[in-house]
């Protein structure tokens, strides 16, 4: 069974600082990795994904993901507490899976 | 504008009862997944298909069942609903499942009484 692994937190910032959320991954073929927003009582939607080494920005968010560590990494710059969510990383379950591995999620809440 | 869409949005049914949870697509997504969340916990797959008549159990045992018999749909059911079964169940769908991963519908949250 592929792992997705997550500290569970809750992590908390002040309103502006910069939120790092990491994520781990056991299988070394995994090639895209993807990040979602939960917020309570809501279903998951996808807010990044990354292939490539390196980092990915879109607005305030940065995905950062590094393969020889495995390791994806997501933060949240100028942080707002409209960001307070539980933030999951999933990964495809194994090379040419239809399916996604899913962390257990980080809690996120930004304190204004 | 939702793509993927559950039905009903939230449900209280007495024990016994039988009961049919709606999801559909018009993505044209092949593969649809059904998940199960309490609050503040982790999904757990339930069930997942591939295709028109392909049905799988996913990870977490499910006395529920489930039907592929079109592609924009995946209803879910209970035949005897239990107390047990209170949860949030979250469908979802993917095509190109490495550019663009899941669209999840907006749950259905069930409590049985």
């Amino acid at each position: 069974q592929k792992e997705v692994e997550q500290n569970s937190g809750p992590l908390s910032v002040p309103e502006g600082a910069i939120a790092s959320l990491n994520c781990t991954y056991s299988d070394r073929g995994s090639q895209s990795f993807f990040w979602y927003r939960q917020y309570s009582g809501k279903s998951p939607e996808l807010i990044m994904s990354i292939y490539s080494n390196g980092d990915k920005e879109d607005g305030r968010f940065t995905a950062q993901l590094n393969k020889a560590s495995q390791y994806v990494s997501l933060l949240i710059r100028d942080s707002q507490p409209s960001d307070s969510a539980t933030y999951l990383c999933a990964a495809p379950s194994g090379a040419g899976s239809y399916q996604l591995t899913f962390g257990k999620g980080t809690k996120l809440s930004v304190i204004p | 504008e939702a793509d993927i869409y559950q039905t009903p949005r939230y449900l209280v049914i007495g024990t016994g009862k039988k009961i049919t949870l709606e999801c559909s697509q018009t993505m044209g997504h092949d593969k649809m997944y059904w998940y199960q969340q309490d609050p503040g916990m982790e999904l757990h797959l339930i069930h997942y298909s591939y295709g028109v008549n392909s049905t799988e159990k996913g990870d977490l045992s499910s006395e529920s069942t489930v039907s592929r018999i079109r592609t924009e749909h995946f209803p879910l059911t209970l035949e005897s609903a239990r107390p047990s079964h209170t949860s949030q169940y979250l469908c979802a769908s993917s095509g190109q499942l490495g550019t663009y991963g899941y669209t999840f519908g907006s749950g259905t949250r069930l409590t049985v009484v």
